[in-house]
């Protein structure tokens, strides 16, 4: 069974320029989960879909983050614009119910300059 | 709000030890408890999954458990090996709430 797919894998970009990261999670999964890790700290959600309607998008900033899982498969995140504390590993999760088992892609890490 | 925290930040031991990682949550009104490995630059590695009903669970070498009433988990490493080095975290659910992660372990074995 394939895992959880992720990419880009690494990212580099200036402050306020914008970046896009995809994740497709693994086959039969309703929940799909993308968390920010700041070096250092546990992973925060940002936002918890439940097929493609949003669950949870509580700690997401709103102002420059966006997401959408169209199809309710495959999954974006948007910033626009970057800011430097943008700087972080995204991780995308998918479980197949909304209380199960969380199975993580490899992550994007991603660089403001 | 729960809070998850974890002790110590880091640890480094022999090879061939038994260890004992710790993770405390505030709030033990919980779903379920799952410890994950993160090793450098990668994902989370799903380790042991507990549920609230349940009091510990088994995997290889790994023994995780739980003590709702006390707010407190611990994940058990037999015979440690160099392989078993990284980081391991703990996660709290509340019912179909987000998860809350501690901040990690991050586990050195010397060989």
């Amino acid at each position: 069974e394939a895992g959880v797919a992720q990419s880009p894998r690494y990212k580099i970009i200036e402050k306020r320029q914008s970046v896009a990261f995809w994740c497709n999670p693994i086959s039969g999964h309703a929940t799909l989960y993308w968390y920010q890790q700041i070096l250092g700290q546990g992973p925060k959600l940002l936002i918890q879909f439940q097929n493609n309607g949003v669950v949870d998008d509580s700690q997401l900033p709103k102002d420059r983050f966006s997401a959408e899982r169209l199809k309710g498969v495959d999954s974006t995140l948007k910033i626009q614009p970057a800011k430097l504390e943008d700087s972080a590993v995204y991780l995308c999760a998918s479980s197949f119910t909304g209380t199960g088992e969380q199975f993580f892609g490899p992550g994007t890490r991603l660089t403001v300059l | 709000k729960q809070e998850v925290t974890q002790i110590p930040a880091a640890l480094s031991v022999p090879e061939g030890e038994n260890l004992v990682l710790n993770c405390s949550f505030t709030d033990s009104a919980i779903y379920n408890l799952q410890w994950f490995r993160q090793d450098p630059g990668k994902g989370l590695t799903s380790l042991l999954l507990i549920q609230s009903s349940q009091r510990e669970q088994t995997s290889g070498r790994l023994n995780a458990s739980l003590d709702k009433s006390s707010g407190r988990s611990t994940l058990y490493i037999a015979a440690s090996q160099p392989g078993d080095s990284a980081t391991y975290l703990c996660a709290v659910r509340k019912g179909a709430q987000k998860l809350v992660f501690g901040q990690g372990t991050r586990l050195t074995i010397n060989p």
